[in-house]
């Protein structure tokens, strides 16, 4: 059974750091690895895409990486904003009969 | 803009009553998943609807069903109604439930409020 786990739970920064969000998954055959942001009470945006394929992807400030072998992804912000505030959840998709198993999401605020 | 809208946005529904949400999945999307999200949590699966049969389904009681239309939008229904059910239900349409196809793109959600 696929199981995801997201450290930390929780993480505040000032204004212009760099993060690192980190998601962990116990089966390594996955479909593909996403990350979303969630606003408080909205529904999910999608971020980044990595396909089981890929060791990463670049949207702007954000970067991702996917080390299927370790179960292992993280979510590099650069100069964090306080706009970023928000939850962001990892989800994998696999033969799992559904699409995807999602972590339970770090909430991130960026003070400015 | 992501093309998959869920309808109502919000509801507020009396234990023990019915209720139906509804998803229009994006355009040749022919999988369409939904989800429950308690605060604070991460999504829920419920079940996964794939060309309108159902193939996959979370750990939720029967009184949570579902159906997906040739057009391949899809409605939650849930009946028996319990304040445990008070969540943010979510709807997610991909091209397919299989390998690279699998990338979701999800709605704004249904708050419902069960009192």
């Amino acid at each position: 059974k696929q199981e995801v786990t997201q450290i930390p739970a929780a993480l505040s920064v000032p204004e212009g750091e760099n993060l690192v969000l980190n998601c962990s998954f116990t089966d390594s055959a996955i479909y593909n690895l996403q990350w979303f942001r969630q606003d408080p009470g909205k529904g999910l945006t999608s971020l980044l895409l990595i396909q089981s394929s890929q060791r990463e992807q670049t949207s702007g400030r954000l970067n991702a990486s996917l080390d299927k072998s370790s179960g292992r992804s993280t979510l590099y912000i650069a100069a964090s904003q306080p706009g970023d505030s928000a939850t962001y959840l990892c989800a994998v998709s696999g033969n799992y009969g559904q699409n995807f198993v999602f972590g339970p999401g770090t909430r991130l605020s960026v003070l400015p | 803009e992501t093309g998959v809208t869920q309808s109502p946005t919000h509801l507020i529904k009396t234990r023990g009553q019915q209720v139906t949400l509804r998803c229009s999945s994006q355009s040749g999307h022919n999988t369409v998943s939904w989800y429950q999200q308690a605060l604070g949590q991460g999504p829920q699966f419920i079940f996964q609807y794939y060309r309108e049969e159902e193939n996959g389904r979370g750990n939720f009681p029967p009184r949570f069903s579902g159906l997906q239309f040739p057009n391949y939008s899809s409605e939650l229904n849930v009946n028996a109604l319990e304040l445990d059910d008070s969540a943010l239900y979510l709807c997610a349409s991909s091209l397919d439930y299989r390998g690279s196809n699998t990338e979701a793109f999800f709605g704004q959600g249904t708050r419902l409020t069960v009192v």
